[in-house]
């Protein structure tokens, strides 16, 4: 079974810019989580979405926005950019009645 | 709100040392615990997990027991190897909230 998968891996941007990320879950999993890992802060939760809806969101500003299509399939986008955003970006899906979360490679986001 | 504390490290052992890496947890509710660990360049990936009072999660070698009156669920390895150098997180889970990362433990173990 296919793990989780996150495009791109890596990313160049600068501050100003907007980013669009792309999470795959594993087959059969609705819910997809996302996180940002960063050598400050750690591992910081964005938000969760299941079936085409954010369940949970985590404590961070507008900017920050996700979707989830009927595929399961998810993206976060962050605008206007900071260089404080440069981290890795972690997607993780799991069942819907299975606390299990899977976790992707993430994508690294360097905003100059 | 939730929230876990476990020791930063780095921690350096040498190989086939004894591993204990703490971790203690606030949390409401009953939540389930997992450890996650992470390979240098690489996402999470569980560990072990244990989902009710004095359960065993063990893998790999490694081994914790949750224990609600003390709320923690401290890992430990008998006898670690160069391959088992990552970063270890602890958390707590409520069913239909989020994960809660503890801050990783850094494990190097030296041949």
């Amino acid at each position: 079974k296919a793990g989780v998968t996150q495009t791109p891996r890596y990313l160049i941007k600068t501050r100003g810019q907007q980013v669009t990320l792309s999470c795959s879950p594993i087959s059969g999993h609705r819910s997809v989580s996302w996180y940002q890992q960063t050598p400050g802060q750690g591992l910081q939760f964005l938000f969760e979405y299941f079936s085409e809806t954010q369940r949970n969101k985590g404590n961070f500003p507008g900017r920050f926005s996700g979707r989830q299509f009927s595929n399961s399939r998810s993206e976060m986008n962050v605008s206007t950019l900071e260089l404080g955003d440069s981290a890795l970006y972690l997607c993780a899906s799991s069942r819907s009645s299975e606390e299990t979360q899977y976790f992707g490679p993430g994508t690294r986001l360097l905003v100059l | 709100g939730d929230s876990v504390t476990q020791m930063e490290g780095p921690v350096t052992l040498s190989e086939e040392a004894f591993l204990t890496i703490n971790c203690t947890y606030t949390a409401t509710g009953y939540p389930s615990l997992f450890w996650y660990v992470q390979y240098p360049g690489e996402g999470l990936q569980l560990l072990l997990k244990a989902t009710k009072a004095d359960d065993k999660g063990s893998n790999k070698g490694f081994e914790a027991t949750y224990r609600k009156e003390t709320t923690s669920f401290h890992l430990e390895k008998g006898s670690v190897q160069v391959s088992d150098s990552a970063v270890y997180f602890c958390a707590p889970y409520n069913y239909g909230q989020n994960f809660v990362f503890g801050p990783g433990t850094r494990l190097s173990v030296l041949p």
